[in-house]
């Protein structure tokens, strides 16, 4: 079992849509959740962190934490072409910044 | 908020041949550097951490001394990629803690040839 398991797609979803992306996690001592937009050739860029469960929100982007089921997700609502990018997950066992991190999914925005 | 400056962006050399990529911060000290290959399609995976003035610490299955990487001062860490082969074709990219994140350079494409 990977440690941070992310569907890879892609996901692809209409212009104006709701955006759903998926992580779950195996180690239920990971402290802080991160989500990362990487665009093709790109480095990773951070969209949001997460450290307490339930919901974060930041402009069109939320955060949902649920620690007792290890999964974490990021809506991102009224999705725009831009949004198309690979989305990874990435989770902090300690405070010591070495993440471990999913695959990414592959979301693709439809006009 | 903090930058990292990676450079080359992208380097073409030939099999055998070493290659050294930097990282720079441009306006604070980077205590501690992450240095990470990326396959097509594939996750960041870590391969050595370093912390200035001290040795860095690789990730299982990382050759140390293929990847050699100095972190002599608190702006500036580099990675060289000794005798390169076409399997080490990748995106090398750098990253440093800080501010509650994690602050990435821009990547090198290392294509091997």
């Amino acid at each position: 079992q990977k440690e941070v398991e992310q569907n890879s797609g892609p996901l692809s979803v209409p212009e104006g849509a709701i955006a759903s992306l998926n992580c779950t996690y195996s180690d239920r001592g990971s402290q802080s959740f991160f989500w990362y937009r990487q665009y093709s050739g790109k480095s990773p860029e951070l969209i949001m962190f997460i450290y307490s469960n339930g919901d974060k929100e930041d402009g069109r982007f939320t955060a949902q934490l649920n620690k007792a089921s290890q999964y974490v997700s990021l809506l991102i609502r009224d999705s725009q072409p831009s949004d198309s990018a690979t989305y990874l997950c990435a989770v902090n066992r300690g405070s010591n910044y070495q993440l471990i991190w999913g695959a990414g999914t592959k979301l693709i925005i439809k006009p | 908020g903090a930058v990292v400056s990676q450079h080359p962006s992208w380097v073409i050399c030939k099999s055998g041949t070493s290659v050294k990529i930097e990282c720079r911060s441009l306006d604070f000290q980077a205590t501690t550097m992450f240095w990470y290959r990326q396959f097509p399609k594939q996750s960041l995976m870590l391969m050595a951490t370093s912390n200035e003035g001290s040795k860095a610490t690789y990730e299982q299955g990382v050759e140390k001394d293929k990847f050699l990487i100095n972190h002599a001062s608190l702006t500036l860490s580099t990675l060289t990629v000794t005798s390169a082969h076409p399997e080490d074709s990748s995106f090398y990219i750098c990253s440093t803690p800080g501010d509650e994140k994690l602050f990435f350079g821009s990547g090198t494409q290392l294509s091997v040839l």
